[in-house]
């Protein structure tokens, strides 16, 4: 079975300052996506960046860039320059081919950001 | 364009009670799941459908949960009757087609005391 692993239950910033979420996952299969979802207090889950497996380069979105190490199964979120607004619960997630659409989700860690 | 609508936002309720969320999804989303989120856990796929048929209800317990998604559009998910345990956030997502980017509504906070 697939399981998605944040070790990190809490992480802090300063403001400006790059900080690095990291998610490691299990799986057999080599055919697949992963997610990075941010959640802040109170708000919906909103979709910050996505890397497919079979691609080698590293996905990014402005301020958000991921370190994909397939072999190691490894799936790090970096997060640069950080904002107050960044402030929020992220969760990795996994999501399999031929599950049609189930995505798998880890614990989350919690990230605060510092004036 | 408008996002996944949930209601009600909050609901408490005691023991052995019954309780239904309803979920409007993205317009054209072919696949809409509901999650079930305890507090301080990442989210736990409890049903997904395809249009209107189910294509995983592996996780919800069915013994208490159900859901329907009639005419391939809006779902509902009903606990009945609900336990302590059933206290979460229920999510409720769609996508275009299973695989694509899945977008969240606000989900439902349910407390059962």
């Amino acid at each position: 079975a697939q399981t998605v692993t944040q070790s990190q239950p809490e992480m802090s910033v300063q403001e400006a300052e790059t900080v690095t979420l990291s998610c490691t996952y299990d799986t057999s299969e080599s055919d697949y996506y992963l997610f990075w979802y941010k959640q802040p207090p109170s708000r919906q889950m909103i979709l910050v960046i996505r890397q497919e497996a079979y691609k080698q380069q590293n996905a990014t979105e402005n301020r958000f860039s991921v370190n994909f190490q397939k072999a190691a199964k490894s799936f790090s979120l970096k997060i640069s320059d950080s904002q107050l607004g960044d402030a929020a619960m992220y969760f990795c997630a996994y999501l399999f081919y031929n599950q049609g659409g189930k995505l798998i989700f880890g614990q989350g860690t919690e990230l605060s950001v510092k004036p | 364009e408008a996002g996944v609508a949930q209601s009600p936002r909050y609901k408490i309720i005691e023991k052995r009670q019954s309780v239904a969320f309803w979920c409007n999804p993205i317009s054209g989303h072919a696949t809409l799941y509901w999650y079930q989120q305890i507090l301080g856990q990442g989210p736990k796929l409890l049903i997904q459908f395809q249009n209107n048929g189910v294509v995983d209800d592996s996780q919800l317990p069915k013994d208490r949960f159900s859901a329907e998604r009639l005419k391939g559009v809006d779902s509902t998910l009903k606990i009945q009757p609900a336990k302590l345990e059933d206290s979460a956030v229920y999510l409720c997502a769609s996508s275009l087609e299973a695989t694509y980017e899945q977008y969240f509504g606000p989900g439902t906070r349910l407390t059962v005391t």
